[in-house]
């Protein structure tokens, strides 16, 4: 079945650094894709999405780029602050046939002053 | 506003009662869903009311029911709670094929 992974688990950032959380899937149709992001005690927000290949996504700094061709939509901010500290989720869909999110399993983000 | 709202926001239960959780939206949604989210793993659907039409997930089939009023709410029912339970439960709602919007969740422990 479709699948969506996030190859970090946890990431430890200073600010200003840069951040970069690597997502892929693996869907039959063609998906739109999303990030969210989930800070304590809150649901998921939603972040941005894009719906077609070589769309850019982008929010409050943060950007992605969907690309078909490697079956990835990897998430960035060039200079993140304390506040971006949260648990950050890729995911894809609704689509034809289906309307649920299917989500990878999170990416925790702390960023230390 | 995109405010979904969830009641209660902590749930403590017995093993065997039954637990109902609540989620209302003002956005005149006309989907809203329920997901299960246990740490270290990604949120998972358990079903969703497209309208009046309640789709769900094969392998949650038999261990949740849920009813929809209205529009604006939606319930999670579980009749008899066990440990595999514990877990939280995150409530969606969207126009269809359009962006979900979460609520804050509900953080269900079952003893």
């Amino acid at each position: 079945g479709d699948s969506v992974t996030q190859t970090e688990g946890q990431v430890a950032l200073s600010e200003e650094d840069f951040l970069t959380i690597h997502c892929n899937y693996s869907a039959s149709g063609y998906p739109a894709l999303f990030w969210y992001v989930q800070y304590p005690g809150e649901g998921p927000q939603f972040l941005f999405r894009a719906s077609r290949d070589k769309e850019k996504g982008s929010s409050r700094g943060f950007e992605a780029t969907y690309d078909k061709g490697t079956t990835s939509f990897h998430l960035r901010k060039a200079s993140v602050q304390e506040s971006d500290s949260a648990v950050y989720y890729c995911a894809l869909g609704p689509y034809q046939g289906g309307r649920a999110l299917i989500f990878g399993t999170g990416t925790t983000v702390s960023v230390s002053p | 506003d995109t405010t979904v709202k969830q009641n209660p926001r902590y749930k403590l239960a017995r093993v065997g009662k039954p637990v109902n959780l609540i989620c209302s939206q003002t956005m005149n949604h006309d989907t809203m869903y329920w997901y299960q989210k246990k740490p270290n793993q990604a949120p998972k659907l358990l079903l969703f009311y497209y309208d009046k039409i309640l789709n769900r997930e094969a392998d949650t089939f038999e261990k949740f029911q849920s009813s929809r009023p209205n529009n604006s709410f939606c319930s999670l029912y579980i009749g008899s709670a066990g440990l595999e339970y514990s877990a939280m439960y995150l409530c969606a709602s969207s126009r269809t094929g359009r962006t979900q919007y979460f609520g804050p969740g509900t953080r269900l422990l079952v003893l």
